[in-house]
């Protein structure tokens, strides 16, 4: 089980550049979720899914999209990549749909747009 | 989601109990309550979660007050490896958002 695993673990992009930050678990979790830190600050929700197909907005979701395909996979998509978006993103998965399971987190991908 | 209110910081002695406060004073009846902790710029471990009753697994104690307005993480011997930022949140039961605001930084001192 390699648990929640992200791709890549560093990026450098320049201001208008498109990205995806990729996102797999291999433990059959219907949750997915992607956050953003920002040095020194606590995690930011962007977008979860709770299943293939379904996907909603967290608290900032403004400049980058999701799909969910797949059970596994869980793609952020940054369309014009800005200085903001600099910081440090996490996804994680959890197995039971309700609220009784943790979450589980990858080792994060660290973002840097210049 | 209930929102949570931590301390920025605390210190605790090392080998001593740490007790790590949340406030969550808007949680409803079937919301629970879930620890976790950063340690430096790795994802956010899982601690420890609960309803109603205290609860105790192998890395902390979570006492919940009565009322569910606070509950109490408790590390019954900090080390140096307890040193993190500890997240309290209560996720709504209805919309699946799981917000963590800024936590606790916990600071171990030898």
């Amino acid at each position: 089980n390699a648990g929640v695993t992200q791709t890549p673990k560093f990026q450098v992009l320049k201001t208008g550049q498109s990205m995806t930050l990729q996102c797999a678990q291999d433990m059959n979790h219907e949750y997915m979720s992607w956050y953003r830190q920002d040095p020194g600050m606590g995690l930011r929700l962007i977008h979860y899914s709770v299943g293939a197909g379904i996907t909603d907005q967290g608290e900032v979701p403004n400049g980058y999209n999701v799909s969910r395909s797949t059970t596994e996979d869980f793609p952020l998509r940054l369309l014009s990549a800005a200085p903001s978006q600099t910081s440090v993103y996490f996804c994680a998965s959890k197995g039971q749909f309700v609220h009784t399971g943790e979450l589980f987190f990858g080792e994060g991908s660290r973002l840097t747009v210049l | 989601d209930a929102k949570t209110t931590q301390p920025p910081s605390m210190d605790c002695a090392e080998g001593r109990a740490a007790n790590l406060p949340c406030n969550h004073s808007t949680i409803s009846g079937n919301e629970y309550v879930y620890w976790y902790r950063q340690i430096h710029s790795q994802g956010p471990q899982y601690i420890i979660h609960g309803l109603k009753n205290n609860e105790t697994n192998e890395m902390a104690s979570l006492i919940i007050t009565e009322d569910r307005k606070s509950s109490t993480l408790i590390l019954p011997h900090a080390t140096l490896r307890d040193i993190a930022v500890y997240y309290c949140i209560a996720p709504s039961s209805g919309t699946y958002k799981y917000i963590f605001g800024t936590g606790t930084r916990l600071k171990v001192l030898a």
